[in-house]
This record gives C-alpha cells, sequence and structure tokens, in this order.
C-alpha cells in the first residue's frame, strides 16, 4: 500500500464551486504539506503543518485554506474554484530528522471550467 | 526572495553520452534535494544533500554542492534511455522546500 495517497486523484469542477481534496499518510511523520504545480513553475508551496496544532501559509495561499484533522491527515480546501486554480496538487510528509526527505502523494490532477 | 535557477530547462541527450544539470540558489541553505517525475507521475527523491563539498551518487546519477558558490550539478553518466524524466531541484533554507522549474531530459538513440 501506498505510503501517501490523495483522493481523489482526478476531480473536473465549475467555477464557484467548493472542493476538498484529501492527503493520508501511514509513514507516521509529524510534517505534511501541499503544494501545486503548474507547467514550467516547478512546485510551488500552499501550505504546511509541523504538527496537528501548526498550520502555515506558503507562498501560494490566497483562496485555499487547509485542516490537519490528524497526525495522517491533511485536506485541502478551495472555497471557491476558480479556472486558474487548474493544477497538479500534491501533498507530501516529511519526518523532522536530519534529512527532512519529502515523499510525495500521486498527486490530484483539478480542472475548474 | 529566494530564487532557484535550473539550467537547461530542456535537455536532449544522445544515448552514451554525459551531461550536467545546474542548479543555482539565491539564499543560504543547509539542504539540497534532487528529485526525478516521469511523466504523469508524482516525484521521487534522487538525492539529499547535506554539507559543502557532499558527492551522492546511485547508478548513473551523481549530485555535488558547492554551498559558497550557491551551486548543485547532477552529472549524468552513458546516457540511457530510462533517464528521460523531469528533474528537479530544491533547497529548504527554513523547513520550506523551493524548487527549481525543473530539467526535461529526453535521451534519444
Amino acid at each position: 500500500d501506498a505510503d501517501v495517497t490523495q483522493t481523489p486523484r482526478n476531480r473536473i469542477t465549475k467555477t464557484g464551486k467548493r472542493i476538498m481534496l484529501e492527503c493520508s499518510q501511514t509513514k507516521g511523520h509529524d510534517r505534511m504539506y501541499w503544494y501545486r504545480q503548474d507547467p514550467g513553475l516547478g512546485l510551488r508551496l500552499i501550505y504546511y503543518s509541523f504538527d496537528v496544532k501548526d498550520i502555515n501559509k506558503g507562498e501560494i495561499s490566497d483562496g485555499y485554506s487547509v485542516s490537519r484533522q490528524a497526525q495522517a491527515k491533511f485536506s485541502l480546501s478551495l472555497e471557491s474554484a476558480i479556472p486558474n486554480q487548474t493544477a497538479l496538487y500534491f501533498c507530501a510528509t516529511s519526518d523532522s530528522d536530519y534529512t527532512d526527505t519529502q515523499y510525495f502523494g500521486p498527486g490530484t490532477r483539478l480542472t475548474v471550467l | 526572495e529566494l530564487k532557484v535557477e535550473q539550467n537547461p530547462l530542456f535537455l536532449s541527450m544522445q544515448e552514451g553520452k554525459n551531461y550536467t544539470i545546474y542548479c543555482n540558489y539565491s539564499t543560504t541553505s543547509d539542504r539540497l534535494y534532487w528529485y526525478r517525475q516521469d511523466p504523469g507521475k508524482s516525484l521521487e527523491s534522487l538525492f539529499v544533500l547535506l554539507s559543502n563539498g557532499a558527492v551522492k551518487q546511485e547508478g548513473r546519477l551523481m549530485a555535488s554542492l558547492d554551498t559558497k558558490a550557491r551551486l548543485s550539478t547532477l552529472h549524468i553518466t552513458a546516457a540511457v534511455h530510462d533517464l528521460s524524466a523531469t528533474y528537479f531541484c530544491a533547497v529548504e533554507p527554513d523547513y520550506k522546500l523551493s524548487f527549481g522549474a525543473g530539467t526535461t531530459v529526453t535521451v534519444r538513440a
């Protein structure tokens, strides 16, 4: 079984709709992250959480919100989706060890019409 | 503002030849990461470089780090088709990863 899972894997929605992307991990890591990937721009950090009570904005948090329901679960919400939020979204986790390597989920492809 | 620049952005490699991808970054960082992404797939960790002068090797890939020059290189030896992918470098100056735009590598016969 995959260590980091994301649901849904693909989603098409309309402008103005609320949508939630979910991430779960079985790695036992405290740190979780949400990124979006756009062609030619690499990955950009949306939000991150170092433990259940810790939520921090990343580089591009406007239009997004998150919820850390448990150590293993971190959800990303788009309150009112807009077309320029069409992208590939990745969840990642890391342990607070000396390497702090991040492990990525399979991604969610979101299309906002 | 932290900048992470990779070059080239696109690299067409001939099988059997050697190539280098460069990653420059604009601020001090104790860690530098290299990831690989196959089309439509997630990111896979390749290397973590933790100190100046660090060198890591795995198969045909070798990564090095010069923190004084704020430069990392990913060297590919004797390219093979299986290495076709997009390669990202990322730095972590304050526990948050900042990625380069990626280098898309295509290996041709």
